[in-house]
């Protein structure tokens, strides 16, 4: 099946760490992101993950995917007050067509306590 | 690079009326473009994929008659919500991939929210 669940709120102290945390079901997926979505705007890709990949470090930005227990994170170093938004993982599963679509999680709303 | 833009942004129309929604890939060419909808709080959910030149894909339970999709370019999908009602007010949110870059990355729109009064 095609499920995607993450925790719906997080707060953090400005300058902490911030991790999110996502699960997935479709053991399929190919590509695993993150994406970002401020108040009334479209989303923003922040870092992407291959599947065959444990790890990724992009500056702030620390992805951990463990594909046996299908569980994603995100780790957001020395959380600012810019990072309040709503994150989004997402999966890129290939469909019986050919093509790849995406599966989007619930979203988590980090709220940065400064 | 990779701008994916939407027209309007923001649309009021009444209730039975019809209101289409533009997507533009602005400085490249977008083979696929996908549709999603957004409910407040919610998460995206996908309405259909639509291949240029060809007929969209439309996911379990969207609406084929009352969602018209046309991707008559390589730059331009519309989506047309025909005969509007409350319940269809919401975000709905575009996306383009690339046809010469990474073949699975998708770039998405600012979105548009539409309320059906």
């Amino acid at each position: 099946g095609e499920d995607v669940e993450q925790s719906l709120f997080l707060s953090v102290r400005e300058g902490d760490s911030s991790v999110i945390n996502c699960t997935y079901t479709d053991s399929s997926s190919t590509y695993l992101y993150w994406y970002k979505q401020e108040p009334g705007a479209g989303l923003q890709l922040l870092t992407y993950i291959f599947s065959n990949m444990d790890m990724k470090q992009d500056q702030r930005l620390t992805v951990l995917l463990n594909k046996k227990d299908k569980h994603l994170s995100l780790r957001i170093a020395d959380t600012q007050t810019g990072d309040s938004a709503i994150y989004f993982c997402a999966e890129s599963i290939l469909t019986t067509s050919g093509t790849y679509k995406y599966i989007f999680g619930t979203g988590t709303r980090l709220k940065d306590l400064a | 690079g990779a701008v994916v833009s939407q027209h309007p942004s923001r649309v009021i129309c009444k209730s039975g009326t019809s209101v289409k929604i533009e997507c533009r890939s602005l400085d490249f060419q977008a083979t696929t473009m996908f549709w999603y909808r957004q409910f407040p709080k919610q998460s995206l959910m996908l309405m259909a994929t639509s291949n240029e030149g060809s007929k969209a894909t439309y996911e379990q339970g969207v609406e084929k008659d009352k969602f018209l999709i046309n991707h008559a370019s390589l730059t331009l999908s519309t989506l047309t919500v025909t005969s509007a009602h409350p319940e269809d007010s919401s975000f709905y949110i575009c996306s383009a991939r690339a046809s010469d870059r990474v073949f699975h990355e998708q770039y998405f729109g600012p979105g548009t929210r539409l309320t059906v009064t």
